[in-house]
């Protein structure tokens, strides 16, 4: 009864590749996100979708493409991946009119 | 540009005995804030939250602090626990984009609780 998963846990792949992460949450909330947390371990947000619908795109570069196909989905894909992509991306959702959001476990992505 | 600091890296406390673990923000425009804990290999999780129109929060052991006027707020644990070592994340909601719920976040600070 897993509440926001992910999938892989953990990504290695060669620069210049495409990768995806997969999210879903089964807590029916309408909004979800996704963040970076790098080396130096901060959690920085990238996006935000309300309801398939994109509301927060913190200045990512276009390499990142987040896609909805429905709100209990946010994927997200990466195009030409860099040295610099490596980190750990959460994904998180939040309900109406809550503050708190449910983060998931994680995605360890490593570009060599 | 940090404008959630969490300056202290790490923390370490006898079983038994308080926690508090420091937080300071520069953006006057955050309503709302949150701690979050986070175990290796996991995910953030909710921990406790503090509205800005309030000074202080209680759940349980744990205890927020809100200083306004020195946009500073605390996490209170009493008494630890070994279960409660873990990193710590301050986290501060920003409201200036008007309905999007925007969490900003500390860098975390590790607690590790003695026994």
């Amino acid at each position: 009864d897993t509440a926001v998963s992910q999938t892989p846990k953990y990504l290695v792949t060669q620069m210049g590749n495409d990768k995806s992460i997969k999210c879903e949450q089964n807590l029916g909330h309408d909004t979800m996100y996704w963040y970076k947390q790098d080396s130096k371990k901060f959690l920085k947000i990238m996006f935000s979708y309300n309801n398939k619908e994109l509301i927060i795109n913190e200045t990512v570069p276009n390499r990142f493409s987040p896609k909805s196909p429905d709100k209990a989905h946010l994927n997200l894909h990466i195009n030409s991946l860099e040295l610099g992509d490596s980190a750990v991306y959460f994904c998180a959702s939040s309900p109406p009119g809550y503050n708190e959001q449910f983060f998931g476990p994680g995605t360890r992505l490593t570009v060599l | 540009d940090q404008q959630v600091k969490q300056n202290s890296p790490s923390l370490s406390v006898q079983e038994g005995r308080i926690s508090i673990l420091n937080c300071d923000y520069t953006n006057s425009m955050f309503d709302y804030f949150l701690w979050y804990k986070k175990y290796p290999a996991e995910g953030p999780t909710f921990l406790i939250s503090i509205s800005s129109i309030k000074d202080k929060n209680e759940d349980g052991r744990f205890t927020v602090f809100l200083n306004k006027s020195a946009k500073h707020l605390s996490l209170h644990i009493v008494p630890s626990q070994p279960g409660d070592s873990a990193v710590y994340f301050c986290a501060a909601r920003d409201d200036s984009q008007g309905g999007s719920e925007k969490l900003v976040f500390g860098k975390g600070m590790k607690l590790t609780v003695n026994p």
